[in-house]
């Protein structure tokens, strides 16, 4: 089993629609939960924190955690063709924060 | 505040030849990872230090890589000799504790390619 699980898409979606991410982990240790933005030959961008179970909302994109079920997501609002990029969740550990990179989803947003 | 910076951001050699990676974190920043991306895969953690100290480096190849860190800013990835498969983006990030959470920030990066 991979420490971090994500489908590796490319996921597809209309321009204005919600495009959902989805992302498995199996260190049931992780306490903090990262979304990172990598378009490509660009290095990681940090877009979304989320540290406890629920719903964390910032602009258009809203971060789900579900600790007991060790799943966490991130939702698009109103899909822009430059939300088009390679979307890599990365839980953490607490203590010195060491961070596990899933593969990421590709996500194509259509014009 | 000025981002994590790295170089070169291009780098062409030939296998069993030397390269070296430099990184400057963001000012404040105790943290520093060095990360390698292949393409297609999500970053793999090379090895992390806490100021002057080393706090993981379990997926370092240690008979080829090494790094440092002096004074606690700074921090250089050396490769030697390289090999074909070394062929990937290498990735400086760094983070301090703000309110008990670390966030990670990115440097953009050296492609290195090994023929």
């Amino acid at each position: 089993q991979k420490e971090v699980e994500q489908n590796s898409g490319p996921l597809s979606v209309p321009e204005g629609a919600i495009a959902s991410l989805n992302c498995t982990y199996s260190d049931r240790g992780s306490q903090s939960f990262f979304w990172y933005r990598q378009y490509s030959g660009k290095s990681p961008e940090l877009i979304m924190s989320i540290y406890s179970n629920g719903d964390k909302e910032d602009g258009r994109f809203t971060a789900q955690l579900n600790k007991a079920s060790q799943y966490v997501s991130l939702l698009i609002r109103d899909s822009q063709p430059s939300d088009s990029a390679t979307y890599l969740c990365a839980p953490a550990r607490e203590g010195y924060q060491k961070v596990t990179f899933g593969t990421g989803t590709k996500l194509q947003v259509i014009p | 505040e000025a981002g994590v910076a790295q170089s070169p951001r291009y780098k062409i050699i030939e296998k069993r030849q030397s390269v070296a990676f430099w990184c400057n974190p963001i000012s404040g920043h105790a943290t520093l990872y060095w990360y390698q991306q292949i393409l297609g895969q999500g970053p793999k953690l090379l090895i992390q230090f806490q100021n002057n100290g080393v706090v993981d480096d379990s997926q370092l190849p240690k008979d080829r890589f090494s790094a440092e860190r002096l004074k606690g800013v700074d921090s250089t990835l050396k490769i030697q000799p390289a090999k074909l498969e070394d062929s990937a983006v290498y990735l400086c990030a760094s983070s301090r504790r703000d309110r008990g959470k670390y966030e990670q920030y990115f440097g953009p990066g050296t492609r290195l390619t090994v023929t």
